[in-house]
C-alpha cells in the first residue's frame, strides 16, 4: 500500500517555464514532507522541506505548497533550467518517527527543454 | 562532500550467494540507513542505526541483517542473495545542520543477482 504516491511518471517543460510536480499522501500522521532530487548514477539529494504546521516553503526558485486537508503537496519550480531535469522523489516523515526514516514515492522524472 | 562511501560500487551474483555492502562514513553521525531503489516504489527503507550496536528494522527488512560495530561502519547482508534483490542500495546518513529528514545520501551501490 503506497503512502505516498507521485502519480504522474514524468514531466517535460520548457526552459523558463513552471515546473510543477504532484504528490499526494494518505497516513495522517506524517508531519512532515521533503523534496529530493536525483541525478543518474548519483544519490539523491535533499531540496525543500516543509512542516505540516506550514503550507509554504520557497528557497529560491523552489517552493513547496502542502494541503493538508487533500493530503496533497507540490513542488514548484520557477524558472525551470536544463540542470533541473533529474527525478524528483517527494518523502514523509510521520509523527514520533525515527529521524531519518522516510516513506518516498515513485518519483517523477523532470525534463526540461532549452 | 559528506563524507560517505559505499562499496562495492557495482557487483553481480548468483542466486543462494550471500553479499555484504558497506557503508563507511567520517561524520561520526550516530545515523545511519540503509534504502533500496526500485522502478514505481521510489526508495524503501531496509535497516537502520541508530549508534553502535544498535539497529532496527525497516518496511522491506526481510532477507536483510544489518551489523554496526564502529560508529563509521553499516553493513548490509543479503544472507543468499535472490533475484528480487536485484536493485540500487543507497546508504544515508542525517545532515550535520539539517533538520527532521534530511538525509545525506552515498552514491548507491548496484546490485544484480542473477
Amino acid at each position: 500500500d503506497q503512502q505516498v504516491k507521485q502519480n504522474s511518471p514524468s514531466l517535460s517543460v520548457q526552459e523558463g517555464r513552471i515546473s510543477i510536480l504532484n504528490c499526494d499522501y494518505t497516513n495522517s500522521m506524517f508531519d512532515y514532507f521533503l523534496w529530493y532530487k536525483k541525478y543518474p548514477a548519483e544519490g539523491p539529494t535533499f531540496l525543500i522541506s516543509i512542516s505540516s504546521i506550514k503550507d509554504k516553503n520557497e528557497d529560491g526558485r523552489f517552493t513547496v505548497f502542502l494541503n493538508k486537508s487533500a493530503k496533497h503537496l507540490s513542488l514548484h519550480i520557477v524558472p525551470s533550467q536544463p540542470g533541473d531535469s533529474a527525478v524528483y522523489f517527494c518523502a514523509a516523515s510521520g509523527v514520533g518517527t525515527s529521524y531519518g526514516k522516510l516513506t518516498f514515492g515513485q518519483g517523477t522524472i523532470l525534463t526540461v527543454h532549452p | 562532500d559528506a563524507g560517505i562511501t559505499q562499496s562495492p560500487r557495482h557487483k553481480v551474483t548468483e542466486t543462494g550467494t550471500p553479499v555484504t555492502l558497506r557503508c563507511h562514513q567520517t561524520e561520526n553521525h550516530r545515523y545511519m540507513y540503509w534504502y533500496r531503489q526500485d522502478p514505481g516504489h521510489g526508495l524503501r527503507l531496509i535497516h537502520y542505526s541508530y549508534g553502535v550496536k544498535d539497529t532496527d528494522k525497516g518496511e522491506v527488512s526481510d532477507g536483510y541483517s544489518v551489523s554496526r560495530s564502529k560508529t563509521e561502519d553499516f553493513l548490509l547482508t543479503l544472507e543468499s542473495a535472490t533475484s528480487s534483490q536485484t536493485s540500487v542500495y543507497f546508504c544515508a546518513i542525517t545532515s550535520a545542520l539539517g533538520g527532521v529528514g534530511e538525509l545525506f545520501f552515498g552514491e548507491g551501490s548496484r546490485l544484480t543477482v542473477l
